[in-house]
């Protein structure tokens, strides 16, 4: 059964920073993964897709790379803003009817 | 741009009442899903509908049950409301094409159960 992981639970950092956010997944058997921004009592809004033919995808200030063999996605956020601080989660689709499997999700807030 | 639409972000119902929850896509999508997310758990997938009239049942359907009479419209039945109940439901819809089954997500209702 696919497991997707997303550690810390939640991050803190300066404005102005770069940074990285982790997901990895235990089935490799993957055909595509998207990653969610989801703000207090919102839904979610998709930010990036990335097949499993690819290694990077970007969009503005986000770049989400894919490695299928290790099991790991990254989202790198440049130049943080007070106005990225949301939730961030990231999904894998498996293919059986497009069906995704989710992290619990980052929680960032980006300080002034 | 695509639109999922949940018919309520707020819904307070009493426990044993029959709950309706609809969602409509704009963007001629097969697949509907239903979410429910709640702290500490996630998102944990209810039913999912690959084509009008199908459904399949998701990790959590105990409970509830579906409709999907027209592609557009999927709706999520709580058959009697009970205090477990209250949660964030968030509706998605996405192709069914193995190549771009990109999912958009509605805004969510928040039901609580009292």
């Amino acid at each position: 059964k696919q497991e997707v992981t997303q550690i810390p639970a939640a991050l803190s950092v300066p404005e102005g920073e770069n940074l990285v956010l982790n997901c990895s997944f235990t089935d490799s058997a993957i055909y595509n993964l998207q990653w969610f921004r989801q703000d207090p009592g919102k839904g979610l809004t998709s930010l990036l897709l990335i097949q499993s033919s690819q290694r990077e995808q970007t969009s503005g200030r986000l770049n989400a790379s894919l490695d299928k063999s290790s099991g790991r996605s990254t989202l790198y956020i440049a130049a943080s803003q007070p106005g990225d601080s949301a939730t961030y989660l990231c999904a894998v689709n498996t293919g059986a009817n497009s069906k995704l499997t989710f992290g619990k999700g980052i929680t960032l807030s980006v300080r002034p | 741009d695509v639109k999922v639409t949940q018919s309520s972000r707020y819904l307070v119902k009493r426990t044993g009442e029959k709950v309706f929850l609809e969602c409509v896509q704009d963007m001629d999508h097969e697949n509907m899903f239903w979410y429910r997310q709640d702290p500490g758990l996630g998102l944990r997938l209810i039913y999912f509908s690959y084509d009008v009239k199908m459904k399949e049942k998701g990790d959590i359907p105990e409970g509830y049950s579906v409709s999907r009479e027209k592609k557009e419209r999927f709706s999520l039945i709580l058959e009697s409301a009970s205090t477990n109940q209250t949660s964030m439901y968030l509706c998605a819809s996405s192709f069914r094409a193995r190549g771009n089954t990109e999912a958009f997500f509605g805004q969510g209702t928040r039901l609580t159960v009292v």
